[in-house]
């Protein structure tokens, strides 16, 4: 079965411009996840979206946004980029229930100038 | 606030050579524990998850345990094949099922 797909694999923004990433879960899964990934920081939460409706949410400035839409399918916006905002951005997918592990994308590499 | 401590943040070994690596995590209430593998360049691939104290699992030359406070991943007789940054993540009851709280991880090279 396919595994999370994510689009696209690398972007080079500038400074105070918007940025839009997208996330495919695997086939049945109705939970997406959205981490940020940084060499000082590591992996961080950012949100999560089941059945369309977000979740739960991590310690980010409302600059970072998402929506799920009826084929579960996620994206993520990213408004006023800043220097800082530079990462690996990825998805997870998972059922949704309990305890059901998360099975990553590869990831999103955003680099703001 | 929740925290996961991985320990050491690197380790080279020798093929064949035998290690453990740490995982110490403050949580109110563990609802779980993951053990993630990633690969320069890709997302983590999820190899385990671990519900209660004296639980193990194995797979391969993989062995994950669970303690209170503590989680370990044991190496047998690795291969260069192994070498990767191993993560361990935790959710924890008062947070959403599926927000995991990661550690830093320790990256492992395996010489041949």
């Amino acid at each position: 079965k396919a595994g999370v797909t994510q689009t696209p694999r690398y972007l080079i923004k500038t400074r105070g411009q918007q940025v839009t990433l997208s996330c495919s879960p695997i086939s049945g899964h109705r939970s997406v996840s959205w981490y940020q990934q940084t060499p000082g920081q590591g992996l961080q939460f950012l949100f999560e979206y089941f059945s369309e409706t977000q979740r739960n949410k991590g310690n980010f400035p409302g600059r970072f946004s998402g929506r799920q839409f009826s084929n579960s399918r996620s994206e993520m916006n990213v408004s006023t980029l800043e220097l800082g905002d530079s990462a690996l951005y990825l998805c997870a997918s998972s059922r949704g229930q309990g305890e059901d592990e998360q099975y990553f994308g590869p990831g999103t590499r955003l680099t703001v100038t | 606030e929740d925290q996961v401590t991985q320990s050491p943040e690197a380790l080279r070994l020798q093929e064949g050579e035998s290690s453990s690596l740490n995982c110490s995590y403050t949580v109110s209430g563990l609802r779980g524990l993951f053990w993630y593998r990633q690969d320069p360049g890709k997302g983590p691939e999820f190899l385990f998850t671990l519900y209660s104290a004296g639980e193990e699992k194995e797979k391969e030359r993989l062995k994950a345990t669970l303690t209170k406070k503590e989680s370990f991943l044991h190496i047998t007789a690795p291969k260069p094949e192994d070498s990767a940054t191993y993560l361990c993540a935790v959710q924890a009851l008062d947070q959403g099922a599926q927000k995991l709280v990661f550690g830093q991880g320790t990256r492992l090279t395996i010489n041949p």
